[in-house]
Order: C-alpha cells, then sequence, then structure tokens
C-alpha cells in the first residue's frame, strides 16, 4: 500500500547529542511537510518542501534543519536537542500544496 | 491570525449513540477543512477532506459540514462504537499552512 513511513517510531538521545529523524512516501507527493506536536497540543508546523523548495516556517528554532535528497525521502535534524524538544515528530505529504495531507505514524523523541 | 477552536475537548458518550463534534475558525477565507484522528502516540489519519465550496463531505458513519461564511464545521459520528474512542482534530487551510484546532478527546463506553 501506498503510503508514509517514519523511522524509527522511538528514538532517545541525549541532551545535546545530534538525532535525524527520517521520512519516506511511496506517494509520489510533490510536498513533503514536518510538524512538532507536543502532548495534548496541536500539531505545529516546522517546515515544509514543496519539491526541492525549503520552506522554513518563521519561528522554527535554527536547531532544527531538514533535507530532502529526492522525492521519497525527507529528513529532519536536530543539530543540539535539548530537554525542550522532546515530542512527537509527524510527518506528512500533499500532491499539491493546499491538497489533502497524509501523514505518517510519527516518531516519538525522548531527550535524557 | 487563524485560530482553530475544538469543543468540547474531551467528551464521553455510551456506545450507540449518535455524537457531534465541533470545529470553529475565525477567518474564513479557507481553501479547504480537514478532519483527522488521532489513537493516542500515533499519528494522525485523515477521515474527511471538505472544499471551501461544499457544504458536507460523508464517509461511513461520519459526516463533516462545513459552514464557511459562520466559520464553524461538525463532525457528526453516527452509532458510536468503542473503536472510535480517539483525538479528533480539526485543521483549516487558507494562505497560510495548514492550521490545526487541540482536538476533542472521545470516549465511546461500551
Amino acid at each position: 500500500d501506498a503510503m508514509v513511513i517514519q523511522n524509527p517510531r522511538y528514538q532517545v538521545t541525549q541532551f545535546g547529542k545530534p538525532v535525524t529523524l527520517s521520512c519516506s512516501q511511496t506517494l509520489n507527493h510533490n510536498v513533503m511537510y514536518w510538524y512538532q506536536q507536543k502532548s495534548s497540543q496541536a500539531p505545529k508546523l516546522l517546515f515544509h518542501y514543496y519539491d526541492k523548495d525549503f520552506n522554513n516556517e518563521a519561528d522554527t528554532p535554527d536547531n532544527f534543519q531538514s533535507r530532502r535528497p529526492n522525492t521519497s525521502f525527507c529528513f529532519l535534524d536536530i543539530r543540539s536537542p535539548g530537554l525542550g524538544d522532546a515530542a512527537m515528530y509527524l510527518c506528512a505529504t500533499s500532491r499539491e500544496q493546499g491538497w489533502e495531507q497524509y501523514f505518517g505514524p510519527g516518531t516519538r523523541l525522548t531527550v535524557t | 491570525k487563524q485560530e482553530v477552536t475544538q469543543i468540547p475537548a474531551a467528551l464521553s458518550v455510551p456506545e450507540g449513540e449518535n455524537l457531534v463534534l465541533n470545529c470553529s475558525f475565525t477567518d474564513s477565507a479557507i481553501y479547504n477543512l480537514q478532519w483527522f484522528r488521532q489513537d493516542p502516540g500515533k499519528g494522525l489519519t485523515s477521515l474527511l477532506l471538505i472544499q471551501s465550496s461544499q457544504r458536507e463531505q460523508t464517509s461511513g458513519r461520519l459526516n463533516a459540514s462545513l459552514d464557511k461564511s459562520s466559520g464553524r464545521s461538525t463532525l457528526y459520528i453516527a452509532a458510536s462504537q468503542p473503536g472510535d474512542s480517539a483525538t479528533y482534530l480539526c485543521a483549516v487551510k487558507g494562505n497560510t499552512p495548514l492550521v490545526f484546532g487541540k482536538g476533542t478527546r472521545l470516549s465511546v463506553i461500551a
């Protein structure tokens, strides 16, 4: 089945130790998004790619970076995780901007 | 700035009841509205998407309506089942990225 896949599902990292989260899609969608969701809160968009064009939200900390080496894969890099970065990270795709978004299962990040 | 509110924050109903979840948004200039389901510790599953030109969408026991002028949407769930227990989020797309509400946590009691 076509889908959005996130690896790993659970990630534990140490304070300040760089970590990379992975997202892949078999939908061949043009747009890929990364959201951060903290407990009992709404998902918050960090950034998105339209094809190779990167769009960063104004309030996304510099600590968060992203790479999209090809249509199928997108990575979220957290350069120096702090305790406040512990959250669920959700990847989503859409065929075009403004179209229906399809989400992956998320990666739960714990920072110790 | 678009703001999305979902009331109530939590809802508990006995199995078999029909129920309505509410979503309101402050800026009526939207392209579409999407309803999602989220199980604990999991990602979001898209349930229904309503384009701004549409009034409602139906999928199985779910029916979503949209009144753009008043900034409201409702998700109607018919004959609720324990498996419907989850958090339901609505999100609106306008000129800004998708803006989510905080969700309504639904518990259906057998």
